[in-house]
């Protein structure tokens, strides 16, 4: 399809485990951004990219996260040493923008630590 | 701190009926909003928007009003379709926050009742 695609939909790891999960944007799209869910929470912002490069990782709520996104389509956010607080939903989303407008969402990666 | 607030966990609603969906947000430089609709296993899509510069936008069954002075934004569906059970999220960006980091609230269940 024409939208944004992401995998693994569903991620089971053991504490201590590292996850990859990818992210697929709309073809052409310049932003990028990484959300994470928590239960009956709202998203919450991650990182931000504009094209290749990562303008913004103040949401990263620690040093065992990380995201890349190279050639400044499909784009990786990896999780490191995984703990139980990690699980969540972990939503991409990408903009044909620069500024305010706009997201369109993946169905997202739904990450349960055990 | 919860930047954007959408007090009502949930709200039922009888089909053909007027909807109301309220967000209450903190931050003065906010300056642009969007709401967005979220369907179980599946990621949110944006329904509608609108500009600090505008106190009201229009989409077929959708309007959304904003406040500025009351920091205080609703989202009216008339009339409510049974196919709008879902979550709504309410989201903002601009200021310090940055005109792309969209910051969202907590989300209301709709139930639209045949």
């Amino acid at each position: 399809g024409a939208g944004v695609s992401q995998s693994p939909r569903y991620k089971v790891a053991k504490r201590g485990q590292d996850v990859a999960l990818r992210c697929d944007p709309i073809s052409g799209h310049v932003s990028l951004f990484w959300y994470q869910q928590a239960l009956g929470q709202g998203p919450e912002f991650l990182t931000y990219f504009q094209n290749e490069a990562q303008l913004d990782k103040s949401g990263l709520p620690s040093d065992r996260f990380f995201a890349e996104r190279p050639e400044g389509s499909v784009s990786t956010l990896k999780i490191q040493r995984t703990q139980q607080e990690d699980s969540a939903v972990y939503l991409c989303a990408s903009s044909p923008l620069i500024s305010a407008g706009e997201l369109f969402f993946g169905e997202g990666s739904r990450l349960t630590v055990l | 701190d919860q930047q954007v607030k959408q007090n009502s966990p949930s709200l039922s609603v009888q089909e053909g009926r007027i909807s109301i969906l309220n967000c209450d947000y903190t931050n003065s430089m906010f300056d642009y909003f969007l709401w967005y609709k979220k369907y179980p296993a599946e990621g949110p899509t944006f329904l509608i928007s609108i500009s600090s510069i505008k106190d009201k936008n229009e989409d077929g069954r959708f309007t959304v009003f904003l406040n500025k002075s009351a920091k205080h934004l609703s989202l009216h569906i008339v009339p409510s379709q049974p196919g709008d059970s879902a979550v709504y999220f309410c989201a903002a960006s601009g200021g310090t926050s940055g005109t792309y980091k969209y910051i969202f609230g907590t989300g209301t269940r709709l139930k639209v009742l045949a």
